[in-house]
């Protein structure tokens, strides 16, 4: 069962140009989170935004959500060759305990 | 340091072999999850287990098995039953309750030759 649907599936930009990436879902959730995975690499966490905030930020990284829309952006300002990544958004289900569930991602490559 | 080991980072099998795929972690989670990712595509939940002796099933089940004896560890077996299993298996663990982030160890690659 995907829930989410991050969008651009791929983003290339140079090095200093924000990226954007966007993602949706289907049902109703209590969070949702946003990953980094590098090639080969197990996913690292970056930020989680509770249901009912709209924006939050950490460092470089700005994230929006949307309920009424059932959507979410993370915004990357200032990008740099090593934000190079996928960046997964997951939103919790709670079918039997949480667990989480993740969208197909979006591969994004900062060229220097 | 803590944090969620997964071993062995690579790993070849013949086919109709099982093979036991491990994962520990020292986080003192309840939670812990198995994922699948295929080349360039998401996660797929496998099997999650939020306590001791107890585990579900996710949306890919079939051809796995697991086990959560202790609350440290989960692993995975990929029976001969699962019909394509060459792909990158990634563990998970969370506290389990409230609103909790997922802590990934770093993959287990698992080729059928």
């Amino acid at each position: 069962s995907q829930q989410g649907e991050e969008d651009p599936q791929a983003l290339s930009i140079q090095e200093g140009e924000n990226a954007t990436m966007n993602c949706s879902y289907k049902t109703s959730i209590n969070n949702l989170q946003w990953y980094r995975q590098n090639s080969g690499r197990g996913l690292v966490h970056l930020i989680l935004i509770r249901s009912n905030e709209r924006e939050k930020h950490s460092g470089r990284l700005r994230v929006t959500l949307d309920t009424s829309k059932k959507s979410s952006s993370l915004l990357i300002t200032a990008s740099r060759a090593a934000d190079t990544a996928s960046y997964f958004c997951a939103t919790d289900a709670w079918d039997y305990g949480q667990n989480f569930v993740f969208g197909p991602g979006t591969r994004l490559s900062v060229l220097p | 340091d803590g944090g969620i080991t997964q071993s062995p980072k690579y790993l070849f099998r013949k086919e109709g072999q099982n093979v036991t795929l491990s994962c520990e972690q020292n986080l003192n989670h309840d939670a812990m999850y198995w994922y699948r990712q295929d080349p360039g595509q998401g996660l797929r939940l496998i099997y999650y287990s939020q306590i001791v002796n107890d585990f579900q099933k996710g949306d890919i089940a079939e051809g796995y098995s697991v086990s959560r004896e202790k609350k440290e560890s989960f692993p995975l077996t990929v029976t001969s039953a699962q019909k394509n299993p060459t792909a990158f298996y990634l563990c998970a663990s969370s506290h389990g309750q409230g609103i909790s982030e997922a802590f990934f160890g770093q993959g287990t690659r698992l080729t059928v030759v």
